[in-house]
């Protein structure tokens, strides 16, 4: 059973530029969070779609964005990229019941903004 | 809100038994996970626990107090292997739906 597959897993930036990055779930999953990783703040809670429907949102700015696709593969997308969005991005998959259990992350995507 | 507060650095001996701590303050709380992450590499996940008490699993264990919001993973007979950050993450429900949220993680050095 292949795992949470993140593409690509770096990625440099420059500032006022828009990235796109992406997410693959472990097959039948249909939850998927995203989540900000900064050796200052630990794992920031983005947001977490189901079912093509974004059903939980962090408290993060406008500029972060995401969307969920029929086949529960994720994207997010951030604009007008600034200096502190540099992190490891990670997303987390599940089986997205009413009640989530374990989540089963993938590598990251580390975002690097010059 | 949540606030969770971890330890953010613990030194332990190989072969010894380290206890990590977290505490919670938090409405809605629906259970307590524990996940492993090396550095590069992504977290995964070492235990859930709902109900108060302590669950064993093999060289790690994992206690929680709902009243005091409180929780603690044990790591017995340690291997240099552990070296590894150790996330606590509590489960809110809310709106139909469970929402999880993080500490900041202890970073934990096993030493020879």
């Amino acid at each position: 059973k292949a795992g949470v597959t993140q593409t690509p897993r770096y990625l440099i930036k420059t500032r006022g530029q828009q990235v796109t990055l992406s997410c693959s779930p472990i097959s039948g999953h249909r939850s998927v969070s995203w989540y900000q990783q900064t050796p200052g703040q630990g794992l920031q809670f983005l947001f977490e779609y189901f079912s093509e429907t974004q059903r939980n949102k962090g408290n993060f700015p406008g500029r972060f964005s995401g969307r969920q696709f029929s086949n529960s593969r994720s994207e997010m997308n951030v604009s007008t990229l600034e200096l502190g969005d540099s992190a490891l991005y990670l997303c987390a998959s599940s089986p997205g019941g009413r009640m989530n259990t374990e989540a089963f992350f993938g590598q990251g995507t580390r975002l690097t903004v010059v | 809100g949540q606030n969770i507060d971890q330890p953010t650095e613990m030194t332990a001996t190989e072969g010894a038994i380290v206890q990590i701590n977290c505490t919670y303050q938090t409405s809605g709380f629906n259970g307590l996970f524990w996940y492993q992450q090396h550095a590069g590499e992504a977290p995964t996940f070492l235990s859930y626990n709902v109900l108060d008490g302590l669950e064993e699993k093999g060289r790690f264990s994992s206690f929680l107090s709902r009243s005091k919001g409180y929780s603690y993973l044990l790591l017995k007979e340690l291997q240099m292997k552990d070296s590894a950050s150790y996330l606590c993450a509590v489960a809110i429900y809310s709106g139909g739906y469970q929402k999880v949220t993080f500490g900041t993680g202890t970073k934990l050095q096993v030493i020879p």
